[in-house]
């Protein structure tokens, strides 16, 4: 399988605890983005990167939320001192574009990591 | 800043019946323009998109749209539903200056009858 592959699919954590979420992207994909679904809505656009280098951050991650993507490859989004509110399926997606803007490549959706926090 | 409404929250046709589902959008310039699908747990699929051009465009499973600026609309088509149609569909429209973020409506959920 060579699609935007996202672990783990389902985590269950309480109040107060940490989470990482690892996404892997199509392979040779220069851009990837996280975004952030609740039950009923649609995704909100939550942060992306060109290569290693993060360019985007909607004001929806707050500072308990961090994005990296030290290589250029995979990346990982921590939630540290998780809220009931953070409960959601945390998407990641990825294309394949030329420069900073837009070329209109199609965007590539993982199946998500489902989060729960109790 | 774009945004993009999705009216219809439920939907349910019979199977066999026509479907139209509606986009309306509000952005400054030409925008770039996304209908995806999503099941029950699942990711987002592409069904089609609109970048420039033909403003009727075709996508995958006999699925079609119509950008119509004058009405800031990109409204969803098929023909024929099949059952394997019912699920979530959301409207999309990205940022043509900044990395194809894309902002997404609230979705319109499907139900098709048997």
């Amino acid at each position: 399988d060579t699609g935007v592959s996202q672990n783990p699919r389902h985590k269950i954590t309480k109040r107060g605890q940490n989470v990482t979420f690892r996404c892997d992207p199509i392979s040779e994909h220069n851009r990837l983005y996280w975004y952030r679904q609740t039950l009923g809505q649609g995704p909100e656009f939550l942060t992306y990167f060109q290569n290693e280098a993060q360019l985007e951050k909607s004001r929806l991650l707050s500072d308990r939320f961090s994005a990296e993507r030290p290589k250029g490859s995979f990346s990982t989004l921590e939630i540290q001192r998780t809220e009931q509110g953070d409960s959601a399926m945390y998407l990641c997606a990825s294309s394949l574009s030329m420069g900073r803007r837009a070329a209109g490549n199609t965007i590539y959706f993982g199946e998500g990591s489902w989060l729960t926090v109790v | 800043a774009q945004s993009v409404t999705q009216p219809d929250i439920h939907i349910t046709v019979s199977e066999g019946a026509s479907l139209e589902l509606r986009c309306n959008y509000s952005y400054g310039a030409t925008p770039y323009l996304f209908w995806y699908v999503q099941s029950p747990g699942q990711g987002l699929q592409l069904l089609l998109k609109y970048f420039s051009g033909d403003t009727l465009v075709q996508g995958i499973k006999g699925f079609e749209a119509e950008f119509k600026r004058s009405q800031s609309s990109f409204n969803l088509r098929k023909p024929s539903v099949h059952w394997s149609d019912a699920a979530e569909y959301f409207c999309a429209v990205g940022e043509r200056n900044a990395g194809n973020m894309l902002t997404f409506g609230g979705g319109t959920r499907l139900m098709v009858k048997p």
